[in-house]
């Protein structure tokens, strides 16, 4: 069942913060973050395993609430290089994930 | 770190040929590739899980006869469009994954079009 990310369009301003949440209606026992550009494959930002799991990179972590079967992408002041759309995954091991419908960010100088 | 390499990047053929897509594991053995199917402004489709030695394993709605795959080593997937019709144009992308602890990696995919 595809998870549900929220918003589904993001335009912030060079600086600015923005959360893009995921949400499922099924267990969740990891999440997936990716984020891809235009005409480009996926690039893995992060994964979540554990509930209560918080991790991050530079200006960009991720939450996990195991209970609420959510998940949440935070973007720290955000840079031009952050445009893109991002994408939610869940399920993984031999079934291969399944994503969200994506939440297009778009940062403007 | 784990790369796949996934080639033609992009192909445009006639319609009722077909097209053979490949991916392969640079720097590690995948047991396992996963073959997506991206329309425009969409999400990635999980088409059908391919693993090594044997019988391929397809999404519900999505046509084994049509959608060949064929994982005949360690390093190598293939896909295969055959007899391509206008509404199979499509971004194709390949994903394996090494370890359970760690994210997928995405070939560069393969932009289909086909006249």
């Amino acid at each position: 069942q595809q998870p549900v990310q929220s918003p589904q369009a993001v335009i912030l301003r060079e600086g600015e913060d923005a959360v893009i949440n995921c949400s499922s209606s099924k267990a969740l026992y990891s999440v997936h973050w990716y984020r891809q550009k235009h005409g480009e494959a996926p690039v893995f930002l992060m994964i979540l395993l554990k509930g209560g799991e918080q991790k991050g990179h530079d200006k960009i972590s991720a939450s996990f609430n195991e209970k609420k079967q959510q998940s949440s992408l935070y973007l720290t002041a955000s840079q031009l290089s952050y445009s893109g759309t991002y994408f939610c995954g869940t399920g993984g091991g031999a079934d291969g994930l399944t994503f969200g419908k994506g939440t297009h960010l778009i940062i403007q100088p | 770190g784990a790369v796949v390499s996934q080639h033609p990047s992009w192909v445009i053929c006639k319609s009722g040929t077909s097209v053979k897509i490949e991916c392969r594991s640079l720097d590690f053995q995948a047991t396992t590739m996963f073959w997506y199917r991206q329309f425009p402004k969409q999400s990635l489709m999980l088409m059908a899980t391919s693993n090594e030695g044997s019988k391929a394993t397809y999404e519900q709605g999505v046509e084994k006869d049509k959608f060949l795959i064929n994982h005949a080593s360690l390093t190598l997937s293939t896909l295969t469009v055959t007899s391509a019709h206008p509404e199979d144009s499509s971004f194709y992308i390949c994903s394996a994954r090494v370890g359970q602890f760690n994210g997928y990696t995405f070939g560069s995919g393969t932009r289909l079009t086909v006249v």
